[in-house]
């Protein structure tokens, strides 16, 4: 079946500009993450959803970034303001309810390059 | 601390050699363990589970060791192929999903 979808793949905005990163996850699945790699680091956690409960938005690193999930499939994460060091490969995950132990299956990626 | 270590290496190994990686944890309530694959610039793909009872899949064995709090990610007769950046992954159960991976081991498999 269909695996996890990101979209766009690249995208190169100016500094201070407003940019939307789109994910589609695994159908069925009710578990949704967002992860940001820089280059050459691990993936740091920004947020997790999961089916209509509130999200874990421990991770989001300032105000600037906030993330929605409508109709408990689609997710779009939205970071205001972009800054250089927002620069990184955002990455989409998702995973099934339960039972343990949760596997995450990830989307190909969105680089982002702020100039 | 970090909640979840690994040595980032690399390791640099020949053909055929038998590689083995650790991951610390720091959550004694930690209840679910990954290995993932990261080649470069690609998304991580799922290796394994970890279980207490130990978790094998051709050259690839993982193991949990709950009373030391660490996992381990055994490979034999390694491939050219093998080379990639390798993950763990720990996440608590009650919380259903907060995942912690750990920054990675680069392995590098050479002729």
């Amino acid at each position: 079946g269909a695996g996890v979808s990101q979209s766009p793949s690249n995208k190169v905005t100016e500094k201070g500009k407003d940019v939307e990163l789109r994910c589609d996850p695994i159908s069925g699945h009710t578990a949704l993450y967002w992860y940001r790699q820089s280059l050459g680091q691990g993936l740091e956690f920004l947020i997790y959803f999961q089916g209509n409960s509130a999200p874990d938005k421990s991770g989001l690193p300032s105000d600037r970034f906030s993330a929605e999930r409508t109709g408990g499939s689609v997710s779009t994460l939205t970071i205001q303001r972009t800054q250089q060091e927002d620069s990184a490969v955002y990455l989409c995950a998702s995973s099934s309810r339960g039972p343990p132990p949760y596997e995450q299956y990830f989307g190909p990626g969105t680089r982002l390059t702020v100039t | 601390r970090k909640e979840v270590e690994q040595d980032p290496g690399p390791f640099n190994v020949p053909e055929g050699a038998t590689v083995a990686f650790n991951c610390t944890y720091s959550n004694s309530a930690s209840q679910s363990f990954f290995w993932y694959r990261q080649d470069c610039r690609k998304e991580p793909k799922l290796l394994m589970s970890v279980y207490s009872s130990g978790n094998e899949d051709g050259r690839f064995t993982a193991q949990l060791n709950r009373a030391s709090q660490y996992i381990s990610l055994l490979i034999r007769d390694s491939k050219l192929s093998d080379s990639a950046t390798y993950l763990c992954v720990v996440i608590l159960n009650t919380n259903a999903g907060k995942s912690t991976f750990g920054d990675g081991t680069t392995l590098t498999v050479k002729p």
